[in-house]
């Protein structure tokens, strides 16, 4: 089944504990992307990735990284995470780097920085 | 700056009115133009998107939208609604030029009453 699988589903951390929210699609996607969302804020993209090696910042890439090293996984860092970081997180991927291109999006990683 | 503006955060219909949610965009030139539905616990679908061409597209699940220039809007419309279209519809705009990102409006909240 053609899917974007995010993991975990929902996590609570604590100030400062380095995490990894990873995410992984399986239709050989060129595209991906990560997005969070917050009450009455709708979706914001924080970094996106066209290619292999190629990511670039969204809105909001303040205290997120990323990396492409291989086209399935796109994951998600948060080096020293704060409080204002607790939200709903999406990874998204589509065929190719056109607008046109539908995204397709994972189920979402509720994040809670305690 | 582009923005686009969902000017309902909250609407009410009841099983088999119809319905319209509105969304207005700011852009330099036509921006391409999507509608995501978010069910409650899930990430987004596409429903339908605009390029060119006309002005009137068909999406899934028996939606449709209409692109007017002149008023720069997008607006979301469905004969009947069905209990089951209850969820959470984010607008959302690319400029089609460069890089593929995507900029979402804040969402409408839709509740269907029996």
């Amino acid at each position: 089944e053609a899917q974007v699988t995010q993991n975990p589903r929902y996590l609570i951390t604590v100030t400062g504990k380095k995490l990894t929210v990873t995410c992984s699609q399986n239709m050989n996607h060129e595209y991906m992307s990560w997005y969070r969302q917050d009450p009455g804020l709708g979706l914001r993209q924080i970094y996106y990735s066209m290619n292999v090696e190629v990511t670039d910042k969204g809105d909001v890439p303040e205290g997120y990284k990323v990396s492409r090293k291989e086209k399935r996984n796109f994951p998600l860092i948060l080096e020293s995470p704060s409080p204002n970081q607790t939200s709903l997180y999406f990874c998204a991927s589509s065929l190719s780097t056109t607008p046109e291109e539908k995204l397709f999006f994972g189920s979402g990683t509720q994040l809670s920085v305690l | 700056a582009q923005s686009v503006t969902q000017p309902d955060i909250h609407i009410t219909v009841s099983e088999g009115a119809s319905l319209e949610l509105r969304c207005n965009y700011s852009y330099g030139a036509t921006p391409y133009l999507f509608w995501y539905v978010q069910s409650p616990g899930q990430g987004l679908q596409l429903l339908l998107k605009y390029f060119s061409g006309d002005t009137l597209v068909q999406g899934i699940k028996g939606f449709e939208a209409e692109f007017k220039r002149s008023q720069s809007s997008f607006n979301l419309r469905k004969p009947s609604v069905h209990w089951s279209d209850a969820a959470e519809y984010f607008c959302a705009a690319s400029s089609g030029a460069g890089s593929y990102q995507l900029t979402f409006g804040k969402g409408t909240k839709l509740s269907v009453i029996p």
